[in-house]
């Protein structure tokens, strides 16, 4: 089974600048995860996803993160315009419910650092 | 509200001797528990998970972590070093809805040789 694919690994930008990552979860995953990790913390979650719908968004930064999964599987995430703050690596999970509970299997990440 | 606390920052062991990573939980309902591990510039991968069966559970790697509900404990243990068990350690609650992960902020375990 395919794991969890994220692109690009790496990106370099200038504050003010817009930037995306792309992501394509394991096939049959109904639920896709964003999430940006500061170093040296925990990752912190920034949106979330059940097939196309957002379930929850309460800590995206809405005036310059986006997010869309058109057709319920692959997702991008957008940034516009960048900040210094926002250099950090941006995680990709997703998860199918079983009768086992709920895990989730992430992504290689994508490390956006902002000059 | 759910939450983890991961006790050490940092944690050291020599080579071959007993792992063992702390995490206490706070759950308002019964908790679903996961420890995941991160490898320098990769993404986290689930070690192991409690889901309300079996209190002791084996994951991956040869590590293994025990449910305790009266120390509101999930401290994450392994026999042996190795070094290829350098990396950093996550504990994870899922949230009322088993719908989300609410993660700690992570112990990274060094070995020693």
């Amino acid at each position: 089974e395919a794991g969890v694919a994220q692109s690009p690994r790496y990106k370099i930008i200038e504050k003010r600048q817009s930037v995306a990552f792309w992501c394509n979860p394991i096939s049959g995953h109904a639920t896709l995860y964003w999430y940006q990790q500061i170093l040296g913390q925990g990752p912190k979650l920034l949106i979330q996803f059940q097939n196309n719908g957002v379930v929850d968004d309460s800590q995206l930064p809405k005036d310059r993160f986006s997010a869309e999964r058109l057709k319920g599987v692959d997702s991008t995430l957008k940034i516009q315009p960048a900040k210094l703050e926002d250099s950090a690596v941006y995680l990709c999970a997703s998860s199918s419910r079983t009768s086992g509970g709920v895990a989730q299997y992430f992504g290689p990440g994508t490390r956006l650092l902002v000059l | 509200a759910q939450s983890v606390t991961q006790l050490g920052s940092h944690v050291s062991v020599s080579e071959g001797a007993l792992v063992l990573l702390r995490c206490n939980y706070s759950s308002s309902v019964p908790p679903y528990l996961f420890w995941y591990v991160q490898y320098p510039n990769q993404g986290l991968q689930l070690l192991l998970k409690y889901t309300s069966a079996a209190t002791l559970v084996k994951g991956i790697n040869g590590f293994e972590a025990e449910f305790k509900k009266s120390e509101t404990s999930f401290h994450l243990t392994k026999p042996s070093a190795h070094m290829s068990d350098a990396a950093e350690y996550f504990c994870a609650v899922s949230d009322q809805s088993h719908d989300k992960i609410i993660f700690g902020k992570g112990t990274r375990l060094h070995i020693l040789p």
